[in-house]
């Protein structure tokens, strides 16, 4: 079965500094894997997608992740947090052996930042 | 194009009271997916249609629980009897096609507090 697993439930930076939330995942099939980004009191955001046609993906705000399929990882990183970044962010897949409807959240990583 | 809308934002009620939740999507979206988000679960489908039509209902909790979707822009979520249990964030989301590869796009969510 598939499963998105991510590493931290929650990390803090100081503004300015680098930002790494870890997201591993299982899957028989090659996956298309999405982050996503939730604000306080807010909907779920797209924040990027990796659907196989480059492992390095750039999404909204400066994030950026890229697809290791020999470690099965998915990290998100962005080079410097700025403190509108504090979120819950959540790493999802496609739930293959699932209905077609079905997507594996991840259970989210909350992100502080410190000024 | 004003995103999915959900109505209401925020619904108190007492214990055994009917609580109707309301959505409507994208136009022009083909599925439509409810979810709850809670600490202690994070966030479950609950059920998605494709074309108005229910496809994978087996994240609803008990037959409590209905979903609808009379037309192509408006769908509810009923629960008969509420129960404190059910507090929780509701989201509705839609995408323009299924989600192995499509950004699914997200109301701001209804707050339910079942007293």
């Amino acid at each position: 079965a598939q499963s998105v697993t991510q590493l931290d439930s929650h990390v803090s930076v100081s503004e300015g500094t680098p930002v790494l939330l870890r997201c591993n995942y299982s899957s028989s099939y090659s996956p298309s894997l999405f982050w996503y980004v939730q604000h306080p009191n807010k909907g779920l955001q797209l924040l990027l997608k990796y659907t196989s046609a480059a492992t390095l993906v750039k999404g909204i705000n400066g994030f950026e992740a890229e697809f290791k399929k020999s470690e099965t990882s998915f990290h998100l990183t962005k080079p410097s947090a700025h403190m509108s970044d504090a979120a819950e962010y959540f790493c999802v897949a496609p739930n293959y052996g699932g209905s077609q409807g079905n997507l594996i959240f991840g259970k989210g990583t909350k992100l502080s930042v410190k000024p | 194009d004003a995103g999915v809308i959900q109505s209401p934002r925020h619904e108190v009620t007492e214990m055994g009271q009917e609580v109707t939740l309301r959505c409507k999507p994208i136009s022009g979206h083909d599925y439509l997916f409810w979810y709850r988000q809670t600490m202690m679960r994070g966030l479950e489908l609950l059920i998605y249609f494709n074309n108005n039509v229910p496809i994978d209902d087996s994240g609803m909790p008990e037959d409590r629980f209905s979903a609808k979707m009379p037309n192509a822009s408006f769908s509810t979520l009923k629960i008969q009897p509420s129960e404190p249990r059910d507090s929780a964030v509701y989201f509705c989301a839609s995408s323009l096609r299924g989600p192995v590869l499509n950004e699914q796009f997200f109301g701001p969510g209804t707050r339910l507090t079942v007293l």
